[in-house]
């Protein structure tokens, strides 16, 4: 079965501050897929990131890094130069890499604060 | 449409009754995903439809619960004899599939159901 562990339920922290949002996975797939997803207070799922489980390579996306370690089957989230309008809750997700299928596992959700 | 709509936004209905949440997917997008999000949780799979058939149901708690999209568009969740544990989001998702064997759900804003 597939599990996905957001262990910090709530950070927060100083605007331009950077902030670490750490993910652990299990899956017993060889293939799969890791992802970010961001939620507003308005309520609607924001995707950040997809990543493939053959690409260990780290990604970073204007204040947004991602670093994939196999090793520790953890996918972490960091945001550099924090703004309010982070604050938001982010969730981590795992699927299958079935064909036509992102049947998503998700995390617990991590509530992330970003003070004035 | 330019995003996922679901109605009604807001559901606050009696324990026992039966209730309707509907989403319009993105206009092409063959998949359609139900995800439930109970307050402080991740969401949760409940059914994935590709085309006018469920592809996989195996998320739905019980025979309560039933989804249909006849015509590979819109998708209803009909909810029978509801339960106060029903109390939930439910979020709706659209993808369209491609050659690369994953793909980006997009998320409507999702229903807020609740049961008294």
């Amino acid at each position: 079965a597939q599990k996905v562990t957001q262990a910090q339920t709530e950070i927060s922290v100083v605007e331009k501050e950077d902030v670490t949002l750490d993910c652990v996975y299990e899956t017993r797939d060889t293939t799969y897929y890791l992802f970010w997803y961001k939620q507003p207070p308005s309520g609607e799922l924001v995707f950040l990131i997809r990543r493939n489980s053959f690409d260990e390579q780290n990604e970073i996306s204007g204040r947004y890094s991602w670093n994939f370690q196999k090793s520790t089957s953890s996918f972490n989230f960091t945001i550099t130069a924090s703004q309010v309008v982070d604050s938001a809750v982010y969730f981590c997700a795992l699927s299958e890499a079935l064909v036509g299928n992102e049947k998503l596992t998700f995390g617990t959700g991590t509530r992330l604060t970003i003070i004035p | 449409g330019a995003g996922v709509s679901q109605t009604p936004s807001n559901k606050v209905t009696e324990k026992g009754k039966y209730v309707e949440l509907r989403c319009d997917p993105i206009s092409g997008h063959t998949a359609l995903y139900w995800y439930r999000q109970s307050l402080g949780q991740g969401p949760e799979f409940l059914i994935y439809f590709q085309g006018t058939g469920a592809a996989d149901d195996s998320g739905l708690p019980n025979d309560r619960f039933f989804a249909v999209r006849p015509e590979g568009s819109v998708s209803t969740l009909k909810i029978q004899r509801t339960e106060r544990g029903d109390s939930a989001v439910y979020l709706c998702a659209s993808s369209l599939v491609d050659s690369s064997g994953a793909n980006v759900l997009t998320f409507g804003a999702g229903s807020r159901l609740t049961v008294l």
